[in-house]
């Protein structure tokens, strides 16, 4: 299977910062990288997929970037709201695989 | 809208069984992919097996072959996991998910808890 790794594990952040979040693959996934936010108690949700598309109800305050192995997921300008875990997932192979995820807190 | 509306869930001693079921709505079931994720208390999300829109290409997780099953019935709309052989590993909140064409897991059910104690 392919592992996904992300940098950091956690960060604390205050509102209008800018926020990046690393992950990286184990072998190249061109641009089948696809990322969730998951809020406490509540199923994750998808924002981006292949690498930079964002979902339609997504503030343009989140963007994507990368290909191969090395992606990132940037947030402009941090909300409260956008507290939560963000992880990516690859969806090059079966079975698809997540990373660990990155907590954001808002300071 | 779509709904995925997961049941089944409940307490499970290891060695016994539990099925999940996942009823869909406000799409056409038959045209889409479908995952079971699972997140174990205070952990990360793990794919755990995956039937194409068809039901002829399964994947499972390495951790469940064996003992897992996904399947479909396209006439009602249902996705489930029947689940053997558990064990305490297996505790966790099961979700059921769509997946695009494209392949992001783009509809989540709201999820199951299983817990597998003695």
């Amino acid at each position: 299977d392919i592992q996904m790794t992300q940098s950091p594990s956690s960060l604390s952040a205050s509102v209008g910062d800018r926020v990046t979040i690393t992950c990286r693959a184990s072998q190249s996934i061109r641009s089948l990288l696809n990322w969730y936010q998951q809020k406490p108690g509540k199923a994750p949700k998808l924002l981006i997929y292949a690498v930079s598309n964002l979902r339609s109800d997504v503030p343009a305050r989140f963007s994507g970037s990368g290909s191969g192995t090395d992606f990132t997921l940037t947030i402009s300008s941090l909300q409260p709201e956008d507290f939560g875990t963000y992880y990516c997932q690859q969806s090059y192979s079966r079975p698809f695989t997540f990373g660990p995820g990155t907590k954001v807190d808002i300071k | 809208q779509v709904q995925l509306v997961e049941s089944g869930g409940g307490v499970v001693q290891p060695g016994r069984s539990l099925r999940l079921s996942c009823a869909a709505s406000g799409f056409t079931f038959s045209g889409y992919g479908m995952h079971w994720v699972r997140q174990a208390p205070g952990r990360g999300l793990e794919c755990v097996a995956d039937i194409s829109f068809h039901g002829n290409d399964i994947y499972y997780t390495d951790s469940v072959k064996g003992r897992f099953t996904i399947s479909r019935d396209n006439s009602k709309n249902t996705l489930y996991l029947q689940m053997d052989s558990l064990r305490a590993e297996d505790t966790a909140v099961y979700y059921c998910v769509r997946e695009d064409g494209g392949s992001p897991l783009d509809y989540w059910g709201q999820g199951t808890l299983v817990t597998v104690s003695s």
